[in-house]
C-alpha cells in the first residue's frame, strides 16, 4: 500500500534563508508521481511541484526544487530565499501510475517564516 | 483560465441533516476527485469521477455519495450528518483519468462543513 511520511510537524526558518521539508514514501509500483502542495490558512491546496519516478533530473519551479533520491525513497522539498508568504502547511503526496487519480497525502509540515 | 470552484464555501448543519456540495472543475478537465480533511485524520480520499462514472471510492460509509454530470461538474452528498463529518471538503480536477503519466490535480478552495 502507498504511504507518505512527513516527519517534521513544524519547521521554522528566517526570511531569505533556505529550508528543506522532508518526505519519504513507500510504494511497490515502479511508476509513480510525487507532488508537493502548499495550504495556507485559507484552506486551498496550491500545487507547487511534481516529480515523476522516471524523471532523470530533479524538478525545479522557481524558488521550489525537489531533492529526489529514488533509492532512499525520499522527495524533499527545498524552498530557497524564504518569504513571509511561504508560511503555510506543506503536503507531500503520491499517485501511482494508471487506474486512478487518487492522491495519498502525508500528515503535512507547518512552516513558519520569521522576519 | 478559471480554477476549480466549490460552493458553498461555508456550511453549518445539524446532526441528521443532509448536505450537497458542488464542484466545477477547470475548463477542459474531465476527472474530479473529492477529499475530506480533518485535524485528526488528515487528508483522506473520498471518491473520484470520470465520464460521469465513479472510478474509485475511499473507505467511507455509504452516507457519502457523489455524482458527475456530462459537463464534468460534480456533486457530493452526505446524508444523516454526524458530528464527525465536520471537515474541510476539497475537490480536485485533472485533465483525464488513469493515464500512464500521473497528471497534476488542481484543487478548489474547499467547503468548510460544521455539523452541530
Amino acid at each position: 500500500a502507498q504511504k507518505i511520511t512527513q516527519t517534521q510537524p513544524g519547521m521554522f526558518v528566517q526570511e531569505k534563508e533556505a529550508v528543506t521539508l522532508d518526505c519519504t514514501y513507500d510504494t511497490s509500483d515502479p511508476s509513480y508521481g510525487l507532488f508537493w502542495y502548499k495550504q495556507p490558512s485559507s484552506g486551498e491546496m496550491i500545487f507547487l511541484i511534481y516529480q515523476g519516478s522516471y524523471d532523470q533530473q530533479n524538478a525545479t519551479e522557481g524558488r521550489y526544487s525537489l531533492n529526489f533520491q529514488k533509492a532512499r525513497k525520499s522527495a524533499n522539498l527545498v524552498i530557497s530565499a524564504s518569504q513571509l508568504g511561504d508560511s503555510a502547511m506543506y503536503f507531500c503526496a503520491m499517485r501511482e501510475q494508471g487506474g486512478s487519480e487518487k492522491l495519498v497525502f502525508g500528515k503535512g509540515t507547518k512552516l513558519t517564516v520569521n522576519p | 483560465k478559471a480554477g476549480v470552484t466549490q460552493t458553498p464555501r461555508y456550511l453549518i448543519k445539524t446532526r441528521g441533516q443532509q448536505v450537497t456540495l458542488s464542484c466545477s472543475p477547470i475548463s477542459g478537465h474531465r476527472s474530479v476527485s473529492w477529499y475530506q480533511q480533518t485535524p485528526g485524520q488528515g487528508l483522506q480520499f473520498l471518491f473520484e469521477y470520470f465520464s460521469e462514472t465513479q472510478r474509485n471510492k475511499g473507505n467511507f460509509p455509504g452516507r457519502f455519495s457523489g455524482r458527475q454530470f456530462s459537463n464534468s461538474r460534480s456533486e457530493m452528498n452526505v446524508s444523516t450528518l454526524e458530528l464527525g463529518d465536520s471537515a474541510l471538503y476539497l475537490c480536485a480536477s485533472s485533465p483525464s483519468y488513469g493515464g500512464g503519466q500521473p497528471e497534476t490535480q488542481y484543487f478548489g478552495p474547499g467547503t468548510r462543513l460544521l455539523v452541530l
